[in-house]
């Protein structure tokens, strides 16, 4: 067990709603990261929060959003939900030291379905 | 854009034998490259990390190596079992500011008794 604890692990939402995914980091560690792994594929980066401030994003639209709370825990939301955004949305956690991070702990994931 | 290929999608080989997973990479000079474990349903577990100084990692049955020139990765399992029976990812750090890591698609591996 890796410490990173994510809630719900399974969700079910229709198109155009709006969910928020959370997530409770690894004691100690200062870094959060979210992927989303659609059905065999690698997780895709969809951004980093670092002591609470947006830390870099990769390729997704503005309606996919983070947040950092001062204890290190997380939230992911996304708005106007499509069916290509049903996946498994990954959780990690890292301790980065002058905003270098090497591995990551992740957690088992939120299984979100859009219908 | 970055590119990573992994050696095929699926790995079948008999227990005891050594297991050997591809990773290529295009486009790209990582300072470190990563391997990780995933189970069905699970998020993936951290096993190795090479620096590109290093040309090779051990860790118990597990060796990685590391061919900058080549830009390639060699994951090796040795005295492989049935419990080694997963998808396997490698990962490059993309070292734009967010530190964040680049998966590839993962090879599943199969460990026949």
């Amino acid at each position: 067990e890796t410490g990173v604890t994510q809630s719900p692990t399974h969700l079910i939402k229709t198109r155009g709603q709006q969910v928020t995914l959370r997530c409770s980091s690894q004691s100690g560690h200062n870094t959060v990261s979210w992927y989303q792994q659609a059905l065999g594929q690698g997780p895709q980066f969809i951004f980093q929060y670092y002591r609470e401030e947006e830390n870099g994003r990769g390729n997704f639209p503005p309606r996919f959003s983070g947040l950092q709370f001062p204890n290190y825990s997380s939230e992911l939301n996304v708005n106007a939900l499509e069916l290509d955004d049903s996946a498994l949305y990954l959780c990690a956690s890292s301790l980065a030291l002058g905003g270098s991070n090497e591995k990551l702990f992740f957690g088992s994931g939120t299984q979100l379905s859009v219908l | 854009s970055q590119k990573i290929e992994q050696n095929s999608e699926a790995l079948n080989i008999q227990e005891g034998k050594t297991a050997t997973l591809t990773c290529n990479y295009t486009n790209y000079s990582p300072a470190y490259l990563q391997w990780y474990r995933q189970d069905p349903g699970r998020g993936p577990v951290f096993l190795l990390l090479i620096r590109e100084n290093e040309k090779e990692k051990r860790k118990e049955r597990l060796k990685v190596t590391f061919d900058t020139t080549l830009k390639q990765s060699l994951f090796h399992i040795t005295a492989s079992q049935p419990a080694d029976s997963a998808t396997y990812l490698c990962a490059l750090d993309i070292q734009t500011g967010a530190n964040n890591l680049f998966f590839g698609t993962g090879t599943r591996l199969t460990v026949i008794p």
